[in-house]
């Protein structure tokens, strides 16, 4: 059983169209990082939310923590065939540092 | 600044033997964390050190061990390799101070035979 479970976990979609993954937990995290992994590359973080119910953006990428510190999104508006790769969410359950990753998304935008 | 380096890149070893792998990180970072990465389970956290202790370890068997030299550099260890074992072992490093980012390598592709 995954203690942050990932949907969905593959998204295949057109140049252009809107998407959104989840990151869900009975658990509460003290913070949650969203890393993209290309093929044969190590993840690269791309924001860590740190307050519940906090956004951030970037550029196209908007993420949300939960309220409650349980779950998080990422939406990805007008996505580009640059945007492929894998996304992994990753949550420090008592600010250890012991990072806890979701299974990933992968996703695939086609031109 | 150079990133985290990972040798070798790619091993093929056979049940029963043994394995060791490599992780340089960023030059001023003093904790290095590992993780095992398969399509079926993800990325699954091995252990951590910092400054030479081991500060937290996953839910794997003994066979999998690490260290941490006085440079921050750290090898892992896996013994009595089982076919189970082939996956892509990340290393990544940070600071060691609170959540940070987490700098990984391109890791090091194990296929047990």
């Amino acid at each position: 059983t995954q203690l942050l479970e990932q949907s969905p976990q593959f998204l295949s979609i057109q140049e252009g169209e809107n998407l959104t993954v989840y990151c869900n937990s009975s658990s509460v995290f003290s913070s949650l990082q969203w890393y993209r992994q290309e093929p044969g590359e190590g993840p690269v973080l791309l924001v860590t939310v740190v307050t519940g119910g906090e956004v951030k953006k970037l550029k196209r990428l908007t993420f949300q923590f939960g309220d409650a510190r349980k779950d998080s999104s990422l939406h990805i508006t007008a996505a580009q065939p640059g945007d492929t790769g894998l996304y992994l969410c990753a949550g420090d359950l008592s600010n250890t540092g012991k990072l806890i990753f979701g299974q990933g998304t992968t996703l695939q935008v086609k031109p | 600044k150079a990133g985290v380096t990972q040798t070798p890149r790619y091993l093929i070893k056979t049940r029963g033997q043994q394995v060791t792998l490599s992780c340089s990180p960023i030059s001023g970072h003093r904790s290095v964390s590992w993780y095992q990465q398969t399509p079926g389970q993800g990325l699954q956290f091995l252990f951590e050190y910092f400054s030479e202790t081991q500060r937290n370890k996953g839910n794997f068997p003994g066979r999998f061990s690490g260290r941490q030299f006085s440079n921050s550099r750290s090898e892992m260890n896996v013994s009595t390799l089982e076919l189970g074992d082939s996956a892509l072992y990340l290393c990544a490093s940070s600071l060691g101070q609170g959540i940070g980012e987490l700098f990984f390598g391109e890791g090091s592709r194990l296929t047990v035979l």
